[in-house]
């Protein structure tokens, strides 16, 4: 089955600097890849995705890329604030119906 | 549009016993995934539904089972309950179909003691 690793664990940067996280995934079927961010007693928030025939998606100061052939992708987040503080996961899934393997998770924070 | 909504909240259970959880989807999405969270083993995946069908299960023993009802809305249980089910149950639904967003509810916070 798939496996998705996810580093670092935790990250600390400076209010204003940028936040990246990198996951990597083992099964090539996989096609579809969100992020979800976790604020302490919520459950995941879905903030962005990306489907496999798209390198890169940005919202605002998000964005993701995709790398197929090294199968990795990754969460980009500029001029990061304190209420970007949380844990991210990524995930990962293929067209076998709507499940979401994910990782590990990274706790972010941002110190003002 | 309302979220997807998990009841209850909060569960205190003993060992042994059952325990029943239930999710209310997004209007309209057919899709109801469950997955169980816990700081050891992070987010994974028990089990899928769509139109009143489990259409994928994760590596879980017998004793977490699901259904849906016609109208997508979910239910969950777990019999003879263990002391490592207690974690965080989340909810995820989904439009329709394969590969779509999951939106998630805020989980069942299950403690079996």
């Amino acid at each position: 089955g798939e496996n998705v690793e996810q580093h670092p664990s935790t990250l600390s940067v400076q209010e204003g600097d940028s936040a990246v996280i990198k996951c990597t995934y083992s099964d090539s079927a996989s096609n579809y890849f969100p992020w979800y961010k976790q604020e302490l007693g919520k459950g995941p928030q879905l903030i962005i995705d990306i489907r496999s025939n798209v390198g890169e998606k940005k919202d605002q100061r998000i964005a993701v890329t995709l790398n197929k052939t090294a199968k990795h992708f990754s969460l980009h987040i500029t001029e990061t604030q304190p209420e970007d503080s949380a844990v991210y996961f990524c995930a990962a899934s293929s067209d076998a119906g709507n499940m979401l393997t994910f990782g590990g998770g990274t706790r972010l924070m941002v110190k003002p | 549009k309302a979220g997807v909504t998990q009841t209850p909240r909060y569960l205190i259970k003993t060992r042994g016993q059952q325990v029943t959880l239930s999710c209310s989807p997004i209007s309209g999405h057919r899709s109801v995934s469950w997955y169980q969270q816990t700081p050891g083993q992070g987010l994974q995946f028990l089990f899928e539904y769509f139109s009143e069908t489990q259409r994928n299960k994760g590596n879980f023993p017998g004793r977490f089972s699901g259904r849906q009802f016609s109208n997508s809305r979910s239910e969950m249980n777990v019999s003879t309950l263990e002391l490592g089910d207690s974690a965080l149950y989340l909810c995820a639904s989904s439009l329709a179909g394969q590969g779509n967003r999951a939106f998630f509810g805020q989980g069942t916070r299950l403690t079996v003691v």
